[in-house]
């Protein structure tokens, strides 16, 4: 069993529609959590950082829930450019220091 | 300013073979790490640094060696190739990790390694 586990999809959404992911980790220790969104054959960026609190960017919603150990995405108002690969990433802690650890990866796909 | 950059971006091994893989981050990051990337299993790390003059193993690490003699560069090497090491390989970099939120990790372009 991965350390982080996400749905792989794919997502299959039209223009327009809201879509949500989540991503579970295994390790309560963990610190730090983040979304990047992967293009087809290019590197991981990073799409934002999830906060306690929950955080907002233009269309996209992250949340951290450390009870149930799982961060979530939202994204609203599709477009067909976020079609794309999305990756939960968690900071888990070995030997005192704080590993970024991967989902394996969810693949949404916008159509018109 | 040129964050992470991979060399070979791609490269074909015969079996037993070896190489080397190179990652120089300009950004003066502690941390450096080397994943693999393969259809279905995500992203995997195989070894990563917490400092100059430090390695250690990751989930994946057989068959890789690693060293990290300067701050900025963190090499993988592939001492006999297998067919199995056919992925794509990335480096990444980030602060110190710990509670702060300003740990992401960044990626280079990665390398297509294909072993025959």
């Amino acid at each position: 069993r991965k350390e982080v586990e996400q749905d792989p999809g794919p997502f299959n959404v039209p223009e327009g529609a809201t879509v949500a992911f989540n991503c579970t980790y295994s390790n309560s220790a963990s610190q730090s959590f983040f979304w990047y969104r992967q293009d087809c054959r290019k590197e991981p960026k990073l799409l934002m950082s999830v906060y306690s609190s929950g955080n907002e960017d233009g269309r996209f919603t992250a949340q951290l829930n450390r009870a149930s150990q799982y961060i979530s995405l939202l994204i609203r108002d599709s477009k067909l450019s976020d079609s794309a690969t999305y990756l939960c990433a968690v900071n888990m802690g070995t030997g005192g220091s704080y590993i970024p650890t991967f989902g394996r990866g969810t693949s949404l796909i916008v159509h018109p | 300013n040129a964050g992470v950059t991979q060399t070979p971006k791609f490269r074909v091994l015969k079996t037993g073979q070896s190489m080397t893989l190179l990652c120089a981050q300009d950004m003066n990051h502690e941390y450096m790490y080397w994943y693999r990337q393969d259809p279905g299993m995500g992203l995997r790390l195989i070894h990563y640094s917490v400092g100059e003059g430090t390695t250690a193993k990751g989930e994946v690490p057989d068959g890789y060696n690693v060293s990290r003699l300067k701050k900025q560069n963190f090499l993988l090497g592939l001492e006999s190739a297998a067919p199995s090491q056919t992925s794509v390989y990335f480096c990444a970099s980030s602060y110190k990790g710990g509670g702060a939120a300003n740990t992401e990790a960044f990626f280079g372009q990665g390398t297509r390694l294909t072993v025959v």
